[in-house]
C-alpha cells in the first residue's frame, strides 16, 4: 500500500441499503477527511478526524457516519442510502490537523444510488 | 466563515498560450491559500500554497499564484500551457488559526487544445 487507498472503486446501490466506503492510509497521518464531489459544487467536507479516536462533522454530515478506531482506517457509512447521495467520494489525510497541512487524496469512490 | 469563488467553470486555451485561473476568497481572519489539481479520474493533488512570506508562490511545473490581500485574490497563472495541463483546478482557503478545515471553490476546468 502506498498513500491512500479507497474501496470500492465504484458501486451501484439500491436506495435504502447500507453501504460502507473504506479508506486506508499508510503514511501514519493523524488527520483524515471525507469529501463528496458534485458537479458545480466542488468538494464538500462530510466528516473529519483530527486523530485516532476522535471525529467531527463537516459541512454536509447528514446521512453519513464515520469511525476512527485506529490511525490508518477511516470508513464512511451510509446507513440508508438515498439518491441524493449519488456522488464521487474522496478520502484524504494530512500529517496533522490544521489548515496549513497538505492534504493527500485517495483515488475516489463513485457511488450511484438508484 | 470562509468562502471561495471561482467564477470560471471552464477555460479553453490553445497549447503554448498563457492562462489565468481566477480565485477570490472571503474571510474575516487571515488565511492560508491553496491550489489543488485533479487530473481525469484521479484524486486531488496539491499544486502550490501560500502560508506566509512572499506573496508569489510557484509550482514545479511552471504554475504560479500571487496572494493579493487587498483584492482577496489568489489567481493561478502559467505563461505557456501544455496539453498535459488539461485538468480541473480547485482553489481552497483555510483560516490560519486552530484546527480549521479547507474550504474548496467549485473548480475550473482547464481545457488545452493543440
Amino acid at each position: 500500500i502506498a498513500g491512500i487507498t479507497q474501496a470500492p472503486t465504484s458501486q451501484i446501490l439500491a436506495a435504502g441499503r447500507r453501504m460502507t466506503l473504506r479508506c486506508t492510509q499508510d503514511m501514519r497521518h493523524n488527520a483524515m477527511y471525507w469529501y463528496r464531489q458534485d458537479l458545480g459544487l466542488g468538494l464538500r467536507l462530510i466528516h473529519y478526524s483530527n486523530t485516532a479516536g476522535t471525529t467531527g462533522k463537516g459541512e454536509v454530515p447528514d446521512g453519513y457516519s464515520v469511525s476512527r478506531a485506529n490511525t490508518d482506517d477511516f470508513p464512511l457509512t451510509l446507513a440508508s442510502a438515498v439518491p441524493s447521495q449519488t456522488s464521487v467520494y474522496f478520502c484524504a489525510s494530512s500529517l496533522e490537523a490544521g489548515g496549513h497541512n497538505e492534504q493527500f487524496f485517495g483515488p475516489g469512490t463513485r457511488l450511484t444510488v438508484l | 466563515a470562509q468562502s471561495v469563488t471561482q467564477l470560471d467553470s471552464q477555460v479553453p486555451v490553445f497549447e503554448e498560450a498563457p492562462v489565468e485561473l481566477r480565485c477570490n476568497y472571503s474571510s474575516s481572519v487571515s488565511v492560508y491559500l491553496f491550489w489543488y489539481v485533479q487530473y481525469p479520474n484521479q484524486g486531488l493533488q496539491l499544486l502550490l500554497k501560500y502560508l506566509s512570506g512572499s506573496t508569489l508562490v510557484e509550482s514545479i511545473n511552471g504554475f504560479e499564484a500571487e496572494f493579493n490581500k487587498s483584492q482577496t485574490s489568489f489567481h493561478l497563472r502559467k505563461p505557456s500551457v501544455h496539453i498535459s495541463d488539461t485538468a480541473e483546478y480547485f482553489c481552497a482557503v483555510s483560516p490560519n488559526t486552530g484546527f480549521q478545515k479547507l474550504v474548496f471553490g467549485t473548480g475550473t476546468r482547464l481545457l488545452v487544445s493543440p
